[in-house]
């Protein structure tokens, strides 16, 4: 059974420091990852999508990258600031499943302050 | 891109009574529905998925079932709610497998 891992599960940075979050699974075979973002009490906001081919990608300030072999994505969020404020979520789509299921994991909460 | 409209957006229930959250699609056509559960300090619990009209399938046992009447229209509903019912539905979709999921706004239940 695929388990999605995102430690750590809170981080505080000051602004203007770089983040790194880390998303790890024990099956590498996925069709692909993505990131999303949740602000309190609302929905989930995609980020960036990865396939199980490649091996980053890039959007703005952030960048994702993925190692399949090892079981692991880390996202990146450059020059961070007040606003990046929120919960950041990996999930992996099941590739033995046709129904593309997710497996989530549980999140890192981060706070960027002032 | 996909837009999913969720309704209402927060809602309280006393125990016993009847529920009914809507889900709707814009922006796509035949995707694959899902919905989702998160309780308080935790991850998201797949509850039941669609691949067409009239086609679900559960993930866990429990109180609640899904319809999917219309393409783009996935419904959740409970006869009778329970305690352990309350939290945050959330409804998403995708197209293909290769392409990204997208997730409606969300609807805080609370059971009283």
């Amino acid at each position: 059974k695929q388990e999605v891992t995102q430690i750590p599960a809170a981080l505080s940075v000051p602004e203007g420091e770089n983040l790194v979050l880390n998303c790890s699974f024990t099956d590498s075979a996925i069709y692909n990852l993505q990131w999303f973002r949740q602000d309190p009490g609302k929905g989930l906001t995609s980020l960036l999508l990865i396939q199980s081919s490649q091996r980053e990608q890039t959007s703005g300030r952030l960048n994702a990258s993925l190692d399949k072999s090892s079981g692991r994505s880390t996202l990146y969020i450059a020059a961070s600031q007040p606003g990046d404020s929120a919960t950041y979520l990996c999930a992996v789509r099941l590739p033995s499943d046709s129904w593309g299921k997710f497996q989530f994991g549980a999140g890192t909460q981060v706070v960027v302050t002032p | 891109s996909q837009t999913i409209h969720q309704w209402p957006a927060t809602l309280v229930q006393p125990v016993g009574s009847p529920l009914s959250l809507e889900c709707t699609v814009e922006g796509t056509s035949n995707p694959n529905l899902y919905w989702y559960r998160q309780a308080a300090g935790r991850g998201l619990q797949l509850l039941f998925y669609s691949v067409g009209i009239g086609q679900i399938s559960s993930e866990v046992p429990q109180n609640l079932s899904a319809s999917r009447p219309q393409d783009r229209q996935f419904i959740l509903s409970s006869k009778k709610l329970l305690l352990s019912d309350s939290g945050f539905y959330l409804c998403a979709c995708h197209g293909t497998l290769h392409t990204e999921a997208f997730f409606g706004q969300g609807t805080r239940l609370t059971v009283v």
